[in-house]
């Protein structure tokens, strides 16, 4: 079974639009983050999630908004997409001890 | 925010040679390092980890050594083959649990 799972894996959208990428983890973890990695494979994190509390919120656009409707679930939810989204995102989820696990990652391109 | 950063972007070894992927760090109050694999298409993949009351910590073909002194952290492959060619990230842990990753190094392993 995947841990953490994201969907879509590939998600192509012209600017202007607004869209969702879901996250889901079966391992029971109370926190899950969301994380940008650019195109030099920097990754920085952007939000995360601990029993539907926001804990941190890194300097990321109001634009993009994290939605919680469980304890399994964090979304991503990215309104006016701009040619600067275009990244790879990644879910965590955290481990006890401190180790995150991440999801497969979702491929976005804004055209 | 934290820094953490890597000697070399890239690295190229020969196959069945032991490779060692170094990282330097800012913060002193860190007390958790990780290092992540990430294969082309994947997310990161955890490896091995470190808690600053060690020095150093042996896995399956991989070794982690931490100097609090310098505050550098290293990874060591032993045996190298063709399916550890990735980008290897290192991630340090200080306070809450938020990672702060290092820029990468792509490893190459020379068949």
């Amino acid at each position: 079974d995947t841990a953490v799972s994201q969907t879509p894996k590939y998600l192509v959208t012209q600017m202007g639009n607004d869209k969702s990428i879901k996250c889901e983890q079966n391992l029971g973890h109370d926190t899950m983050y969301w994380y940008k990695q650019d195109s030099k494979k920097f990754l920085k994190i952007m939000f995360s999630y601990n029993n539907k509390e926001l804990i941190i919120n890194e300097t990321v656009p109001n634009r993009f908004s994290p939605k919680s409707p469980d304890k399994a679930h964090l979304n991503l939810h990215i309104n006016s997409l701009e040619l600067g989204d275009s990244a790879v995102y990644f879910c965590a989820s955290l481990i006890e001890g401190g180790t995150q696990y991440f999801g497969p990652g979702t491929r976005l391109l804004v055209l | 925010g934290e820094s953490v950063g890597l000697h070399l972007p890239t690295l190229s070894v020969q196959e069945g040679d032991n490779s060692i992927i170094n990282c330097a760090y800012s913060n002193s109050a860190s007390d958790y390092f990780i290092w992540y694999k990430q294969e082309s298409g994947k997310g990161p993949q955890f490896i091995i980890d470190i808690r600053s009351n060690m020095d150093k910590r042996q896995g399956q073909r991989v070794t982690v050594l931490l100097n609090k002194t310098v505050k550098h952290l290293s990874l060591q492959i032993a045996a190298t083959q063709p399916g550890d060619s990735a980008v290897y990230f290192c991630a340090e842990k200080s306070g809450a649990n938020n990672l702060f990753f290092g820029t990468g190094t792509r490893l190459t392993v020379i068949p």
